[in-house]
């Protein structure tokens, strides 16, 4: 089993649909969760992190954490084309004031946001 | 200008040969970390740094030799570069709670 996983996609949206990119982890001991966007032959950009269990609001995006169930998921509202990536989760054993602590990845979901 | 960056972009070796892989940052992360990305394999751990003169083996160590000398460098170094090297770079960085942020990449091709 992998430590973390997310569905490889693509997952394809309307223009204005709400997307929701799925992930799950292992590791119980797991602290701080990431949610980075990477466009294509580009590097992994930060757009959402949550420490706590429940919803975490910025802009279009919500994370969503569950960590009995050990699970994250991103959800975006009025989904673009701009936002046609890949998604990579993340988590970290280190917690909000924890140190820099290596993060684990999952393998990304390709998300299409169709016209 | 602050952040990030990697040198070079795009490197192209032979086999056998050594190769270095330069990252500086200018925020004064404590933590620097490298990353490697293959289809299929998402973002793996090379090797990672708390802090100057201190550093740990990641999930893919084997191949590499990284130092840091200084808090806002942290080369990575192929002894002999192989075919199974071939791979995008990352360098990252990063500070309390875990937020990693990511240098541009290098494409390393190994012929």
């Amino acid at each position: 089993q992998k430590e973390v996983e997310q569905n490889s996609g693509p997952l394809s949206v309307p223009e204005g649909a709400i997307a929701s990119l799925n992930c799950t982890y292992s590791d119980r001991g797991s602290q701080s969760f990431f949610w980075y966007r990477q466009y294509s032959g580009k590097s992994p950009e930060l757009i959402m992190f949550i420490y706590s269990n429940g919803d975490k609001e910025d802009g279009r995006f919500t994370a969503q954490l569950n960590k009995a169930s050990q699970y994250v998921s991103l959800l975006i509202r009025d989904s673009q084309p701009s936002d046609s990536a890949t998604y990579l989760c993340a988590v970290n054993r280190e917690g909000v004031t924890g140190g820099g602590n290596k993060l684990t990845f999952g393998t990304g979901t390709q998300l299409k946001v169709e016209l | 200008d602050a952040g990030i960056t990697q040198s070079p972009r795009y490197k192209i070796t032979e086999t056998g040969r050594q190769v270095t892989l330069m990252c500086h940052q200018t925020w004064s992360h404590s933590y620097m970390f490298w990353y490697r990305q293959d289809l299929g394999h998402g973002l793996r751990l090379i090797y990672y740094s708390a802090a100057a003169d201190i550093t740990d083996k990641g999930e893919v160590p084997d191949g590499y030799v990284v130092s840091r000398s200084k808090t806002e460098n942290f080369p990575l170094t192929l002894e002999s570069a192989t075919r199974s090297q071939t791979s995008v770079y990352f360098c990252a960085s990063s500070e309390s709670g875990g937020k990693a942020f990511f240098g541009q990449g290098t494409r390393l091709t190994v012929v």
